[in-house]
């Protein structure tokens, strides 16, 4: 079975600062992975995903997500954050061979101070 | 509109009893799922669904019981035997035509008191 884990609980930043959130996971196969952010008192959303192709993922937002194959990762990244990026955001991963099953990293929790 | 629709909102349950929630989809979505979110632990999966009439269990299935009786309809009854109920609950539903991407209702809160 897959599992996810994402390094960070908690990031506390500044304004413009930049922001990477690692996410790992574990399983043999080949993968489908996600992004999405939870902001405050709101739904789910997808951030961005990757299926296959250019491992570099460009999402909304700003974001970005890099997948290096051989380090099982898929990090999060923005160059330069703001205010209304605080909220939690969660890695997740599903087996290309069975996308019946979606598994999610713990979350990280991100505060943007103004 | 299109979308996943959860309800209630907010619900309060006394020990004891039983309690179901709904989830909607008019997305024509195959599958659906029922995630559990809590602090920390992120989302757990606890049953989904991947055609009408089938359903499976997920990692935290026990004290829960769903059916999937319509495309469209994938309720969640929270049952006596869940030993900690409280929590935000997730129905979500995939679209496999998007190299399966999900996506998610607006949760619903259980308070047991």
């Amino acid at each position: 079975a897959q599992s996810v884990s994402q390094h960070n609980h908690h990031v506390i930043l500044s304004e413009a600062a930049s922001l990477e959130l690692g996410c790992n996971y574990s399983y043999g196969g080949t993968v489908n992975l996600f992004w999405y952010v939870q902001y405050p008192g709101q739904h789910l959303q997808l951030l961005l995903k990757y299926f296959s192709g250019d491992p570099l993922v460009k999402g909304i937002k700003g974001f970005e997500a890099e997948f290096i194959k051989s380090k099982f990762s898929f990090n999060l990244r923005k160059p330069s954050v703001q205010w209304s990026d605080t909220a939690e955001y969660f890695c997740a991963v599903t087996p290309k061979a069975a996308g019946n099953k979606l598994t999610f990293g713990g979350g990280t929790r991100v505060l943007v101070k103004p | 509109d299109g979308g996943i629709t959860q309800s209630p909102k907010y619900l309060f349950r006394k020990e004891g009893q039983n309690v179901t929630l709904s989830c909607e989809q008019n997305l024509n979505h195959d599958a659906m799922y029922w995630y559990r979110q809590d602090p920390g632990q992120g989302l757990r999966l606890i049953y989904y669904s991947q055609i009408v009439n089938d359903f499976q269990k997920g990692d935290i299935a026990e004290g829960y019981s769903v059916s999937r009786e319509k495309k469209e309809s994938f309720p969640l009854t929270v049952t006596s035997a869940q030993k900690n109920p409280t929590a935000f609950y997730l129905c979500a539903s995939r679209d496999s035509h998007s190299g399966n991407t999900i996506y998610f209702g607006e949760g619903s809160w259980l308070t047991v008191v």
